[in-house]
């Protein structure tokens, strides 16, 4: 499975833009970039998931280079429960290969 | 729906016992998954089950795991005899098949059990 490389952890506060970077340099025509969060004593839970194109839900944006080697999970405007570990997972079977993820603190 | 639900949510036992955990996955979900949460691995597939058969197992640790799903609505793991380097969070997942327009395939996750072997 293609790795990707995210920082462990990123800072925000709250109501400000979030930008969550992730590397996946060795990534197959065939992966999908896949995001999902952990909030604290919670399952992981699904945010994002796109291709080739820039992808936007009611939770975030994705935005994928055009290369496809990065992308960026984009929260609009982060509040308090947005606190989590955000998992970037490149995705072609079914199963879900969690790295260490980015911890996300937000503070008020 | 529920959701996913996992039972027990928390287990205390002493090394040497059997024990078994329980999942329900969603409704109309296909798909389960078995994973392992440690604060030094992180989060571990173990197995995942399509249509009730085993399709992946390479994560379970060893031959003191098993797991079976014996109905669309239920799946077991089970640790017989249990050791202290079990401890973790035992997480089920639930999903619709790859390919599936609804829900793009983002896998359901339950709460969790948290095991604790003494």
């Amino acid at each position: 499975d293609a790795k990707t490389t995210q920082p462990n952890s990123m800072e925000s506060n709250e109501e400000e833009p979030v930008h969550l970077p992730c590397n996946h340099s060795t990534i197959s025509g065939t992966d999908y970039i896949h995001w999902y969060r952990q909030l604290p004593s919670q399952g992981p839970e699904y945010v994002i998931h796109g291709l080739t194109s820039n992808v936007n839900n009611r939770m975030a944006s994705l935005a994928i280079a055009e290369d496809r080697k990065s992308s960026t999970l984009i929260l609009h405007r982060a509040t308090l429960r947005d606190a989590a570990v955000y998992y970037c997972i490149l995705r072609n079977t079914d199963k879900l290969i969690f790295g260490t993820g980015t911890r996300l603190q937000v503070f008020p | 729906d529920a959701g996913v639900i996992q039972s027990p949510r928390h287990e205390v036992t002493e090394m040497g016992q059997e024990v078994t955990l329980r999942c329900k996955p969603i409704s109309g979900h296909n798909s389960l998954f078995w994973y392992r949460q440690t604060m030094m691995r992180g989060l571990e597939l173990l197995i995942y089950f399509n249509n009730n058969v085993p399709i992946d197992d390479s994560g379970m640790p060893e031959d003191r795991f098993s797991a079976k799903m014996p109905n669309a609505s239920f799946s077991t793991l089970k640790i017989q005899p249990s050791e202290p380097r079990d401890s973790a969070v035992y997480f089920c997942a639930s999903s619709l098949p790859r390919g599936s327009k609804i829900h793009n395939n983002e896998q359901f996750f339950g709460p969790g059990t948290r095991l604790t072997v003494l």
